[in-house]
């Protein structure tokens, strides 16, 4: 099964907030991360968490951890066109084969701006 | 830093054609990933070095892919020969760890979008 579950899309209109939702299966992760991915440019970090903090708030966005529903949402106040991109949630886990912890992704969601 | 570089953005090529693709890592990193990504499977890890070694192969999809990285600047991943499902967006990435802290995370390249006929 997945390691990092994210639905595939989130349709907001603009103005309203939206709220990205993904959840983990590695208890141990020290830290989780948002990626933001614009249309034809690389994953860029957004934010994180650390695991021992339950909640992380930056300007517009608000990250909440749920360790023991291991549930992990990002949420952006104020939806603006320029927020139209894929999200992608990261966790320290054992990543491919190899059994070493490094940064395991969800698949993204791509969040829409209705105007 | 300018970044994680890679080249080319696009790329067009016709099914049997030999690929590749190149990476430069952000100087001092030691760790370089090699990512793919699709509509349908999202993003995925094919490979990933460490102080130019290969750790982790085991997302190469087939023998047809093989990356190299010969020195602590440089990565090509490489598919021969090229298939259409092949086509898709892959991305380098570098990272001073393999298990970055908070502040850092992987760095990721534009990406280059290949599209095989």
């Amino acid at each position: 099964g997945e390691d990092v579950e994210q639905s595939l899309f989130l349709s907001v209109r603009e103005g309203d907030s939206s709220v990205i939702n993904c959840t983990y299966t590695d208890s141990s992760s020290t830290y989780l991360y948002w990626y933001k991915q614009e249309p034809g440019a690389g994953l860029q970090l957004l934010t994180y968490i650390f695991s021992n903090m339950d909640m992380k708030q930056d300007q517009r966005l608000t990250v909440l951890l749920n360790k023991k529903d291991k549930h992990l949402s990002l949420r952006i106040a104020d939806t603006q066109t320029g927020d139209s991109a894929i999200y992608f949630c990261a966790e320290s886990s054992p990543i491919s084969g190899g059994g070493a912890d490094g940064l395991t992704f969800g698949k993204g969601t791509h969040l829409i701006i209705q105007p | 830093d300018a970044g994680v570089i890679q080249s080319p953005r696009h790329e067009v090529t016709e099914m049997g054609q030999e690929v590749t693709l190149r990476c430069k890592p952000i100087s001092g990193h030691d760790y370089l990933f090699w990512y793919r990504q699709t509509m349908m499977r999202g993003l995925e890890l094919l490979i990933y070095f460490n102080n130019n070694v290969p750790i982790d192969d085991s997302g190469m999809p087939e023998d047809r892919f093989s990356a190299k990285m010969p020195n602590a600047s440089f990565s090509t991943l490489k598919i021969q020969p090229s298939e259409p499902r092949d086509s898709a967006v892959y991305f380098c990435a570098s990272s001073p760890s393999l298990l970055p802290g908070g502040t850092s995370g992987y760095t990721f390249g534009s990406g280059t979008r290949l599209t095989v006929v």
